[in-house]
């Protein structure tokens, strides 16, 4: 079954770090580009960051550009964010997501169930 | 950076009946958009990529058309497991999301 497993949310306060996790499994995850992408409470999709399969081609939201720092390790199937400098309006729901394709450049077929972050004081 | 904005925001709609839903670049992206289906405590799902291609798993019923700034998914002959939020994102230029519409009974 092809899977993503998020880990890594919690309350946090402003100004202060995390990291988040998310192991891939069911499918090779070194052939795809894989994909931050978070919900704000009632709010729509924003995507915030990606990364081809090789990790070549990066790419950031505005919002949280020089911020936050998406890498991956295919040896140990994994995508992880670095967030730093927190603020009130980055908590959310964030998911990780696969792309149909090695590059940044398809849909997002494989979503995780989400971990949850809270930036408060 | 491209914005993508879906119209109508709520789209009120009969079972068997059909949905239009539209979505507009704020540039050209040619053909590189997407729609996803979210349902309420669900993790979006993929319809649609390359603005008309079918994601394994997505019903006959739904089809994408358009290209360069100007896109529209349409659900034909509505049933009850199609009410939800749908978002269009473009990938053309990184990603954006569009605001999304719901389509309500």
């Amino acid at each position: 079954e092809v899977q993503l497993v998020e880990s890594g949310g919690g309350l946090v306060q402003p100004g202060r770090s995390l990291r988040l996790s998310c192991a891939g499994s069911g499918f090779t995850f070194d052939d795809y580009a894989m994909h931050w992408v978070r919900q704000g409470p009632g709010k729509g999709l924003e995507w915030v960051s990606g990364l081809s399969w090789n990790s070549g081609t990066i790419g950031y939201a505005d919002s949280v550009k020089g911020r936050f720092t998406i890498s991956r390790d295919n040896a140990k199937n994994s995508l992880y964010l670095q967030m730093n400098s927190l603020r009130v309006e980055d908590t959310g729901l964030y998911y990780c997501t696969k792309d149909i394709y090695g590059n940044l450049s398809g849909g997002m077929d494989v979503w995780g169930q989400g971990t949850t972050v809270t930036v408060s004081s | 950076e491209i914005v993508m904005t879906q119209s109508p925001a709520t789209l009120s709609v009969s079972p068997g009946e059909t949905a239009t839903l539209s979505c507009r670049a704020s540039q050209s992206i040619t053909a590189n958009l997407a729609w996803y289906q979210q349902k309420p405590g669900q993790a979006p799902r993929l319809l649609i990529y390359l603005a008309s291609t079918r994601a394994t798993g997505t019903p006959a019923r739904f089809s994408g058309s358009g290209s360069g700034t100007e896109f529209t998914l349409t659900i034909s002959s509505l049933q009850s497991e199609d009410f939800a939020v749908y978002y269009c994102q473009q990938n053309s230029d990184w990603v954006t999301f569009g605001g999304g519409t719901k389509v309500e009974i």
